[in-house]
């Protein structure tokens, strides 16, 4: 199976702040990657798919890059409905798996 | 407006089964696969399994082959996972998750049910 690995854990920012996490998967997977917001007691939403694609309806503020092994996603200015969870999920093969997950949360 | 709605979770004794449905609305059913994937409370994401769009073809998470089985009724735009066997660490939010693109397994998921909680517990 491939691990993911999200780094880090937990962060800690404020409103208008540049905020990065990454993600690091056990053997390369392409760009076969996509990035999901959860907030509490609430379904994830896609944000990006295929590493750097924005899904439809999301804001610009958010971006994704990366291929093979190591990948991001930056939040350029962050908005106070950004504070959240956020995951990593890879579908290069099954089984599909996802990181740990990063939560944001306010200094 | 695409719809997934989880229904049959419940508190249910180790050993035991339930059966999930996601009935689904405002768009084509037959024409996307979809996937379950479940939260344990407080913990992260683990997909769970997924059923081709035409059914032929399904895949689980380890952690549940032999015990969960995916099916789906296109003609009532309904997907199902029997789970049996029952253990506490299946205690969980159950959610579907449509794919993105359609005729293929998908890489990533654009639409989610709001979960069904499944607990087990003597």
């Amino acid at each position: 199976d491939i691990q993911m690995t999200q780094s880090p854990s937990s962060v800690s920012a404020s409103v208008g702040d540049r905020v990065t996490i990454t993600c690091r998967a056990s053997q390369g997977i392409n760009s076969w990657l996509a990035w999901y917001q959860q907030k509490p007691g609430k379904a994830p939403q896609l944000l990006i798919y295929a590493a750097s694609s924005l899904q439809r309806g999301v804001p610009s503020r958010f971006s994704g890059s990366g291929s093979g092994t190591d990948f991001t996603l930056t939040i350029s200015s962050l908005q106070p409905e950004d504070f959240a969870t956020y995951y990593c999920q890879q579908s290069k093969s099954f089984p599909y798996t996802f990181g740990q997950g990063t939560k944001l949360d306010i200094k | 407006q695409v719809q997934l709605v989880e229904s049959g979770g419940g508190v249910v004794q180790p050993g035991r089964s339930l059966r999930l449905s996601c009935a689904v609305s405002g768009f084509t059913f037959s024409s996307y696969s979809i996937h379950w994937v479940r939260q344990a409370p407080g913990k992260g994401l683990e997909w769970v399994a997924v059923i081709s769009y035409d059914g032929s073809d399904k895949h689980y998470a380890d952690s549940v082959k032999g015990r969960f089985t995916i099916s789906r009724d296109n003609s009532k735009n309904t997907l199902y996972l029997e789970v049996n066997s029952l253990r506490d660490e299946d205690t969980a939010m159950y959610y579907c998750a449509r794919v993105r693109s359609a005729h293929s397994y998908g890489s990533d998921f654009d639409y989610w049910g709001q979960g069904t909680l499944v607990t087990v517990s003597s």
